[in-house]
């Protein structure tokens, strides 16, 4: 099956600092999302971006589906960026979401 | 527009006894899925529903779990009798059939 790999596993920032997450996936993968997982464990929708570029606020994402990535920007990280965050995408008309084993991020003051 | 609504937020029990947990999904999402996170690990899949037809049970230990979905809107998902293992925060979302999927709040299970 498809494998959705993310990278850099950890990640710890100074405030302010800007960083890059990356998501490969083994094949072509449809609906791609990012979460942000909080400390308190909810799962919040960053973006639906199956290709192309968008950005909310200090956060984009870009995916280029015919390379099989995805990256998710962070610019001047705030210590409420902290937490896990998780890529995952389906394959061909299958619903389930294929997830990556995720990136935590610490962000110190 | 209200989000995916999950009850309870946290639960313990102890091993041997049932749980049930509630999810109401968004207004107009077809499709429903029943997630478990083990701490340090992505969501796992436990069902999916597309109305009230089950999708995808695969990875459901149906000797314990057990989740309807009986009018197609709210569902919920059971377990009995709990072990230890199934220590984990169980997680619902909903999507309009084939598109982005929002996710509730969680419900955080301890099994002692």
């Amino acid at each position: 099956g498809i494998q959705v790999e993310q990278s850099p596993p950890d990640l710890i920032l100074q405030e302010g600092a800007n960083s890059t997450l990356r998501c490969n996936f083994s094949d072509s993968v449809n609906n791609l999302q990012w979460f942000h997982q909080n400390p308190w464990g909810q799962l919040i929708n960053l973006f639906y971006i199956p290709s192309g570029t968008k950005q909310n606020g200090r956060l984009s994402a870009t995916t280029v589906a015919t390379e099989r990535y995805s990256l998710l920007y962070i610019s001047s990280s705030q210590t409420t960026d902290s937490g896990v965050y998780f890529c995952a995408g389906n394959a061909g008309n299958n619903r389930k979401l294929i997830w990556g084993l995720g990136t935590s991020l610490a962000v110190n003051p | 527009e209200a989000g995916v609504a999950q009850s309870p937020r946290y639960k313990i029990i102890e091993k041997r006894q049932s749980v049930a947990f509630w999810c109401n999904p968004i207004s107009g999402h077809a499709t429903l899925y029943w997630y478990q996170q083990i701490l340090g690990q992505g969501p796992k899949l436990l069902i999916q529903f597309q109305n009230n037809g089950v999708v995808d049970d695969s990875q459901l230990p149906k000797d314990r779990f057990s989740a309807e979905r009986l009018k197609g809107v709210d569902s919920t998902l059971k377990i009995q009798p709990a072990k230890l293992e199934d220590s984990a925060v169980y997680l619902c979302a909903s999507s309009q059939l084939l598109g982005e999927q929002f996710f509730g709040p969680g419900t955080r299970l301890t099994v002692l």
